[in-house]
């Protein structure tokens, strides 16, 4: 069964850094999200991507952040000068069809730990 | 602003045992709600209910929405220690976006 993979599974950077969290959504999928998960707490909606640009965005998903849908496949998530808060797991997740109202599917996440 | 609850949070049962997890919502537009269980990483989408009543089965998992009382349950039989997960809530409230609720930790000891 197809699913969205992300790379790297683990990411420590210093406080300071720019990271780049990358996914590869299923490849019929036409919805792009990026989440996020504190330890311990909920998962949190940061963004949603739709025809190359942003449809969505929470209050969480500011100037320190952006995506990118650089090639036909890959999705990106951009933290530029990451602060400690900021670690946490990041799920990208992706949708089929053009219309929503169905399923996202997830993938694995990458852990963010900010030094 | 939009609002997803869940109860318990946290449950430890028996194998062989029926759990009942829930979920309750408040949104300003809702269109579906979704059931997801995460185990170590990523969410595993489960369910989604669209109508009031109609219950949705799954080999040994079932869930049904109540649009009017606005809530959902996720029924468990004869629990097994592979359920042993967080059991997420999420509801579709015709943003680009789903509003999850902080999850219910089931551990399902043997």
């Amino acid at each position: 069964e197809p699913e969205v993979t992300q790379t790297p599974s683990h990411q420590v950077t210093q406080m300071g850094q720019e990271v780049i969290l990358r996914c590869v959504p299923i490849s019929n999928h036409l919805y792009f999200y990026w989440y996020r998960q504190i330890l311990g707490q909920k998962v949190e909606f940061l963004v949603s991507f739709y025809n190359n640009e942003i449809s969505e965005k929470s209050e969480i998903f500011d100037d320190q952040f952006s995506v990118e849908r650089p090639d036909g496949s890959n999705f990106t998530l951009k933290i530029r000068s990451t602060k400690l808060e900021d670690s946490a797991m990041y799920f990208c997740a992706s949708s089929p069809g053009a219309r929503m109202g169905q399923p996202q599917h997830f993938g694995d996440g990458t852990r963010l730990s900010i030094l | 602003e939009d609002k997803v609850v869940q109860s318990p949070l946290s449950l430890v049962v028996h194998e062989g045992d029926t759990v009942t997890l829930n979920c309750s919502y408040e949104v300003t537009n809702f269109r579906s709600l979704l059931w997801y269980k995460q185990e170590k990483k990523a969410p595993t989408f489960l369910f989604m209910l669209t109508s009031s009543g109609i219950e949705k089965k799954s080999g040994r998992l079932s869930s049904i929405l109540d649009k009017k009382e606005l809530f959902s349950i996720l029924n468990i039989t004869a629990t097994q220690t592979g359920d042993s997960a967080v059991y997420l809530c999420a509801v579709d409230n015709y943003g680009q976006n789903f509003v999850f609720g902080p999850g219910t930790r089931l551990s399902v000891l043997p």
